[in-house]
């Protein structure tokens, strides 16, 4: 069965410290990872997306790694700010000829604080 | 680029009536839409797909008499909760794909 692990659940941190959120999963066939950011109230909006070849991508203040060998990804913040106080889904996709489907993690809800 | 709306962003309702929920794809065509229901605290769940011109395919354990989908145009999906009960209240998201789905605001259900 697919599966995508988060962690940890929820987390608080000062304005201006660095975090990193982890996600294990035990999707098959592999196709890609990708971080959404959704606050609250609203949809998902993409971070980042990474497939099996890459190892690391960024966008701006967010940094995600992956590791296809281990199956793990991390998602990197840094220099939190307030408005990035919401939840961060790691949500992988598995491919089948033309069909994607994709598995959802639980998400980490993060919460910046002064 | 790759803009999805819904519509309405909430909507509070009366246990036994039926709601609509309009999802549009604004800058590009989509042949496939999917929906999604969140409840508090949780991840999103697939609810179905539906995809332009055909019958949408339901995931295990939802009920396509209650959850009515349309898929008329490329452009524009149609979710209906029919006889609604307050158990169905929650938040409900669909995205359309271009080469990866992009999701939509969401629409907030309150069935009192």
């Amino acid at each position: 069965k697919n599966q995508v692990e988060q962690s940890p659940q929820s987390l608080i941190i000062l304005e201006g410290k660095n975090c990193t959120l982890q996600c294990n999963y035990t999707v098959s066939p592999f196709s890609n990872l990708r971080w959404y950011k959704q606050d609250t109230g609203r949809g998902p909006v993409s971070l980042t997306i990474m497939t099996f070849s890459e190892n690391t991508k960024s966008n701006g203040r967010y940094t995600a790694t992956l590791d296809a060998d281990t199956k793990q990804s991390s998602l990197h913040i840094t220099a939190s700010q307030l408005s990035d106080s919401a939840s961060y889904i790691c949500v992988v996709s598995a491919t089948t000829g033309t069909a994607s489907k994709l598995t959802f993690g639980t998400g980490t809800r993060l919460q910046v604080t002064l | 680029g790759a803009v999805v709306s819904q519509h309405p962003s909430w909507v509070i309702c009366k246990s036994g009536t039926s709601v609509k929920i309009e999802c549009r794809s604004l800058d590009f065509q989509a042949t496939t839409m999917f929906w999604y229901r969140q409840f508090p605290k949780q991840s999103l769940m697939l609810m179905a797909t539906s995809n332009e011109g055909s019958k949408a395919t339901y995931e295990q354990g939802v009920e396509k008499d209650k959850f009515l989908i349309n898929h008329a145009s490329l452009t524009l999906s149609t979710l209906t909760v029919t006889s609604a009960h307050p158990e169905d209240s929650s938040f409900y998201i669909c995205s359309a794909t271009r080469r990866e789905q992009f999701f939509g605001p969401g629409t907030r259900l309150t069935v009192l």
